[in-house]
């Protein structure tokens, strides 16, 4: 079944704990993304990667960081996490047709 | 002006309604427009495409205006499983992706 995977689906942490959230496709998508889900604010692109070894600032990066080191997986990291990083995180993968398929989402709350 | 605008609604419509909403872009270089559906803070899932000349897709049209800069989902015959969030998506075709805050639809019984 093709799908984006991530985990872990629910996490409660505490300012300052690094902490990573993992996402996964099995469709041989070369763009992947991520995004945060805010209320009133809709979904915002945090970074995205156009493949292996390549990965650029989406509108919110400030606080994040990304890598790409093989086509299937994309992390997030969160080195620092603050209270205002509390929301719900979503992974993306998408076809050449610029159709995107999303994770299942990440709720996150950092005290 | 934010970059992709919809009208957060609800829009109630009793079953069997024809509903349409809109959705503005601010940047004339956007090339690519979609539609997605999302329920209750779940994950976004492709509802259409939308190509210039228009397109169907059983009960759904979706309608591309370059000119005022506005895309539209048309829905026909409502059913209540059709109650959900529908968020417009503008590309530039460089894999950045504006989503717009959504508009909800309730479909009433």
């Amino acid at each position: 079944e093709a799908q984006v995977t991530q985990n872990p689906r629910y996490l409660i942490t505490v300012t300052g704990k690094k902490l990573t959230v993992t996402c996964s496709q099995n469709m041989n998508h070369e763009y992947m993304s991520w995004y945060r889900q805010d209320p009133g604010l809709g979904l915002r692109q945090i970074y995205y990667s156009m493949n292996v070894e390549v990965t650029d600032k989406g509108d919110v990066p400030e606080g994040y960081k990304v890598s790409r080191k093989e086509k299937r997986n994309f992390p997030l990291i969160l080195e620092s996490p603050s209270p205002n990083q509390t929301s719900l995180y979503f992974c993306a993968s998408s076809n050449l047709l610029g159709t995107q398929y999303f994770g299942p989402g990440t709720r996150l709350t950092v005290l | 002006r934010k970059e992709v605008e919809q009208d957060p609604g609800p829009f109630n419509v009793p079953e069997g309604a024809t509903v349409a909403f809109n959705c503005t872009y601010s940047n004339s270089a956007s090339q690519s427009f979609f539609w997605y559906r999302q329920d209750c803070r779940k994950e976004p899932k492709l509802l259409m495409s939308v190509y210039s000349s228009g397109n169907e897709d059983g009960r759904f049209t979706a309608q591309l205006n370059r000119a005022s800069q506005y895309i539209s989902l048309l829905i026909r015959d409502s059913k209540l499983s059709d109650s959900a969030t529908y968020l417009c998506v503008v590309s530039t075709g460089t894999y950045k992706y504006i989503f717009g805050t959504g508009t909800r639809l309730k479909v009433l019984a």
